[in-house]
């Protein structure tokens, strides 16, 4: 099975902050990764599939890019509504994986 | 409105058993495969099953195989996870999401989920 090692495990960050989390999985796969957002006591949401590609509905300072085995993604300009814990979650062949999660905190 | 209610969750002692449900609404259920996913207390998210939309192909993460059973009824719109032996570790908010295997190929529709607690 591919593993999915997500880092950090915590960010701590300011508004207007460049923010960026990273998923490296243990073997290459299909670009089939995506992210959610999940606030406490809330469902994850959906922010970004394939690698890449936006959810409509999502603020387009959110972004999400692929090289190799190392995705990642990013949040240009951190706003109050983003503190959060973000996870990757990889699809390869009936198996469903997601990393350990990047909590986003206030500095 | 697209969405999914989960319900059935609950105290139950280790070795028992308990039925969760998810209604669905707003989309063609018998279209989409569907899938649980669990979170311990602080934990991360986990995948527990998935079901196609047929019913079909089904598959069990290690941890609930044997265990945990999925199924779903697509004239009634709702999926449905049978957990037997319970364990503590599988105390867990249990989520049932929409898994969109085309275009998004992610979990785009998540219901507000369901605690499953197993305590003695």
């Amino acid at each position: 099975d591919i593993q999915m090692t997500q880092s950090p495990s915590t960010l701590s960050a300011s508004i207007g902050d460049k923010v960026t989390i990273t998923c490296r999985a243990s073997q290459s796969f299909s670009s089939w990764l995506a992210w959610y957002q999940q606030k406490p006591g809330n469902a994850p949401k959906l922010l970004i599939y394939r690698a890449s590609s936006l959810e409509s509905g999502v603020p387009s300072r959110f972004s999400g890019s692929a090289s190799g085995t190392e995705f990642t993604l990013t949040i240009s300009s951190l706003q109050p509504d983003d503190f959060a814990t973000y996870y990757c979650q990889l699809y390869n062949t009936n198996t469903w994986t997601f990393g350990q999660g990047t909590k986003v905190d206030l500095k | 409105e697209v969405q999914l209610v989960e319900s059935g969750g609950g105290l139950v002692q280790p070795g028992g058993s308990l039925r969760l449900s998810c209604a669905a609404s707003g989309f063609s259920f018998s279209s989409y495969t569907m899938t649980w996913v669990r979170q311990a207390p602080g934990k991360g998210l986990e995948w527990v099953s998935h079901i196609s939309s047929s019913g079909a192909a089904i598959f069990y993460a290690d941890s609930v195989k044997g265990r945990f059973t999925i199924s779903r009824d697509n004239d009634k719109d709702s999926l449905y996870l049978q957990m037997n032996s319970l364990r503590d570790e599988d105390t867990a908010v249990y989520y049932c999401a929409r898994w969109e295997g085309v275009v998004v190929v992610a979990f785009d529709i998540w219901g507000q989920g369901t605690m499953v607690t197993v305590s003695s």
